[in-house]
């Protein structure tokens, strides 16, 4: 059974600090990873997407990804209250499939 | 901007009521997507489709759902009859391509099942 796994949270961070949200996948032959935002109640938007080793950056988010340890995070600087939300990570695996973790629950606290 | 589009977005039946779901991909997005979403949980995956074509419909529950795209555009779920368990998010998604491209959903459809 191929696994995403994510710390449910919630993650509280104070307004202003960096949010650092992690995920780890089971599946070596993976070969592209997604980071979603989902507001509560609504559908996923995809924020970041990474295929490479290393960082990416885009605008106050960067995903960072190490396919060595099977690991992949999402930072975001300068967090805001309008960032809280729940952030699903979502490896497509060897067969091109999207598997989905459950979700980690950011808070940014004024 | 291109959006997915579903219908409708809220839904409440009964229990061994019919339910059908409605979704228009993004124009020129060849995969499309259905998804169930519980709770507390990540999407998984229902159906996916090429075109008009099932590529993966491992994890759909063939005995009482059922998925078209008849003309590889807009697409159809149904579900019969309807289980208090099928009570979800039923999210559609849409991508250009399958390999290595990125999906972008719909609002979705909220299910109560009475």
């Amino acid at each position: 059974q191929k696994e995403v796994e994510q710390n449910s949270g919630p993650l509280s961070v104070p307004e202003g600090a960096i949010a650092s949200l992690n995920c780890t996948y089971s599946d070596r032959g993976s070969q592209s990873f997604f980071w979603y935002r989902q507001y509560s109640g609504k559908s996923p938007e995809l924020i970041m997407f990474i295929y490479s080793n290393g960082d990416k950056e885009d605008g106050r988010f960067t995903a960072q990804l190490n396919k060595a340890s099977q690991y992949v995070s999402l930072l975001i600087r300068d967090s805001q209250p309008s960032d809280s939300a729940t952030y699903l990570c979502a490896v497509m695996d060897s067969s091109y499939k999207l598997i989905f973790g459950s979700g980690t629950r950011l808070l940014v606290r004024p | 901007e291109a959006e997915v589009a579903q219908s409708p977005r809220y839904k409440i039946t009964e229990k061994s009521q019919a339910v059908a779901f409605w979704c228009d991909p993004i124009s020129g997005h060849a995969t499309l997507y259905w998804y169930r979403q519980i709770l507390g949980q990540g999407p998984e995956l229902l159906v996916q489709f090429q075109d008009e074509s099932v590529v993966d419909d491992s994890q759909l529950p063939k005995d009482r759902f059922s998925a078209e795209r008849l003309k590889g555009v807009d697409s159809t779920l149904k579900i019969q009859p309807a289980e208090l368990g099928d009570s979800a998010m039923y999210l559609c998604a849409s991508s250009f391509e399958t390999r290595n491209n990125e999906q972008f959903f719909g609002p979705g459809t909220r299910l109560t099942v009475l």
